[in-house]
This record gives C-alpha cells, structure tokens and sequence, in this order.
C-alpha cells in the first residue's frame, strides 16, 4: 500500500519568497503531523492536525507558517518570506487515530522536503 | 515543555561490538518509542514501551522504560553495518496526542 508520500522532495528558493510544502497522508489516517528537522538533530514539532481541525499548533515557530488541511486527507504547510534559518527538512506524518492521549500509535513518516534557502 | 535528551550525540564502533543509547527525561511519560533513521528516509518505528519497567526485545536490539517512565535505553548486540544511523526516542505525554522526540543518537558501525 501506499505510504505517506511529500512534495516537492527538495525546493530551493531564494530569501523573502512564499513556499508550499504538500504532504499526503496514508488513506484513512485521521491524525496528520508536521516537524521539522535541521542537520543531524531530532525533530521539532509544528503543528498537529485530528481530521482537519488543528488542536496544537503551537510548535509554529513564527506567523509566517501556516498549515491547513482539507477532506480529512492531503495537508499543505505554508512559510511565507522565507528566511535562510527555515532552511531545514520538513517531515510529515500520519497516524491511523489518536484520542485523549493515544500518542503511543505510531506514526508514518513521509520522506520529507529539503528546504533550502538562499 | 517535555524534553527528551539522549547520549550519545555521536557513537561510532566496529562491528560485533555492543552499545547502549540512553534518553532521560524529567517528566512521566505515558509511552515512549524509538525511531530509527536513514538519509534522506522519515524515522520508522522501532518499538513502542508503555509500562514503567518493561523490556522488549527485537532481534539484536532491546528497549527498557525506566520504572518511572521517566527514562529509556536501546542496547544492540553485536552491531552490524546494517544498524547504522540516526536513533530517535520520543515521548507522549500523559494525556497528549503529541510526540517530544529527543536530539537522536547519530550510530555509524564500521566493518
């Protein structure tokens, strides 16, 4: 079957421009994450989504990042006026459920977005 | 804010050697799981601990939660160059639909 699948793989773009990260989650997965990964470190939580309602975004560094996520499935995160420290590798994941607390299932990683900016 | 740490940062060995990485923490956690990742691949799930005190073993590797739930370790026996990479633990919090994963542990085995 298919796995959580992220686009574009890699993305270059130049200071003060707006990018798009697309990440679509495994069919049926109700709960869909964003992190953030900087060169050899863990990963830092963005932003949460239970179908397409956000409960916890509070891992949004700043409010030049946004996400939304639409018919329960494909999810886009948003970096408006890009600066050179979102350079990072943006990884998405989903969850088949989660509910009042159910954080130990696991979690289906995407391949990520290499995000470089110049 | 939980904070998951884990040691070492970096650990390179030769094979058929054994190894341990620890994850501490100040806070009860409610589960805790470990991830393994490649280069450019997302972390794949490894094992998931939920009882304070519980060991699991997979293959050559085996996963304690501390009686607390506080703390973690991953021990390999006799690495091979096959487990090389980055090893992430992560933690939920009582209640929380979040994970807090720690800075991972970068393991390079050499032939």
């Amino acid at each position: 079957g298919a796995g959580v699948s992220q686009s574009p793989s890699n993305k270059v773009t130049e200071k003060g421009k707006d990018v798009e990260l697309r990440c679509d989650p495994i069919s049926g997965h109700t709960a869909l994450y964003w992190y953030r990964q900087r060169l050899g470190q863990g990963l830092e939580f963005l932003i949460y989504f239970q179908g397409n309602s956000a409960p916890d975004k509070s891992g949004l560094p700043s409010d030049r990042f946004s996400a939304e996520r639409t018919g329960e499935s494909v999810s886009t995160l948003t970096i408006q006026r890009t600066q050179q420290e979102d350079s990072a590798v943006y990884l998405c994941a989903s969850s088949p459920r989660t509910s009042g607390g159910a954080a130990y299932n696991e979690q289906f990683f995407g391949p990520g977005t290499r995000l470089t900016v110049l | 804010t939980q904070l998951l740490e884990q040691s070492p940062q970096f650990l390179s060995i030769q094979e058929g050697e054994n190894l341990t990485v620890y994850c501490n923490s100040s806070s009860v956690f409610s589960s805790l799981q470990w991830y393994r990742q490649e280069p450019g691949e997302g972390p794949v799930l490894l094992v998931t601990v939920v009882t304070g005190g519980e060991v699991k073993k997979l293959k050559r590797l085996t996963f304690q939660f501390g009686d607390a739930r506080k703390d973690s370790s991953l021990h390999i026996t006799a690495a091979q160059p096959g487990d090389t990479g980055l090893y992430l633990c992560a933690g939920a919090a009582v209640g929380g639909s979040r994970l807090t994963f720690g800075e991972g542990t970068q393991l390079t085995v050499n032939p």
